[in-house]
């Protein structure tokens, strides 16, 4: 079935590093990625998606390009901030399921 | 514009009792998906439902029911609640046929079984 794995956290920086987040997948067919973010006490919201191969999604100083030869989503931005901090989740989408398979979650602490 | 609304926020139920959890999608969406997201790890689907009826289902046991009803809102039922169930319970929805756009998700109810 589908799955996703995530660089397991937590990750701790210091304001206006350089942030990656590892996410690979496993699916069959051809499905669309996403990153999610959930801030505490809330729901996750979209950050990026990309449908198909070579797409790069990017929000908010936030980029990850879809690679299907390394199945591969990885999350990354070039100076983060102190609102940068929350769990970030991958996932992928398989349109004839109906559904979202998500990663275990990364957690994200900025330090000013 | 109103994203996903979701009530109660917060709910303690004890083990063996039944529970119902409510969610409006956000306007112009008509398909509902409810997740369940344990601590520390990412949602599990539990299933969608869109045109009032149950369209895709995760592996969770009959225990777990739904409804959505003609204005695109939903139900999630939950009976003889075990302590496992213990969990945030978020529901998302979509505009169907668009599924590669995302979820809009609520914000989430808190459910503790004791």
């Amino acid at each position: 079935g589908d799955s996703v794995t995530q660089m397991e956290g937590p990750v701790t920086l210091s304001e206006e590093a350089f942030l990656t987040i590892n996410c690979t997948y496993t699916a069959t067919g051809y499905p669309s990625l996403f990153w999610y973010v959930q801030y505490p006490g809330e729901g996750l919201q979209l950050l990026l998606k990309a449908t198909k191969a070579d797409d790069k999604g990017s929000n908010k100083g936030f980029e990850a390009t879809y690679r299907k030869e390394t199945t591969s989503f990885h999350l990354e931005k070039g100076s983060v901030q102190v609102s940068d901090s929350a769990v970030y989740f991958c996932a992928l989408h398989n349109t004839n399921a109906g559904k979202s398979t998500f990663g275990d979650g990364t957690t994200l602490t900025v330090k000013p | 514009d109103a994203g996903v609304t979701q009530s109660p926020t917060h709910l303690i139920k004890t083990r063996g009792q039944q529970v119902t959890l409510r969610c409006s999608p956000k306007s112009g969406h008509d398909t509902v998906s409810w997740y369940q997201q344990a601590l520390g790890q990412g949602p599990q689907f539990i299933f969608q439902y869109y045109e009032e009826e149950e369209r895709q289902r995760g592996n969770f046991p009959d225990r777990f029911s739904g409804h959505q009803f003609p204005n695109y809102s939903s139900e999630l039922n939950v009976n003889a609640l075990l302590l496992g169930d213990s969990a945030l319970y978020l529901c998302a929805s979509t505009v169907k046929g668009d599924s590669r756009g995302g979820y809009t998700f609520g914000s989430g109810t808190r459910l503790t079984v004791v």
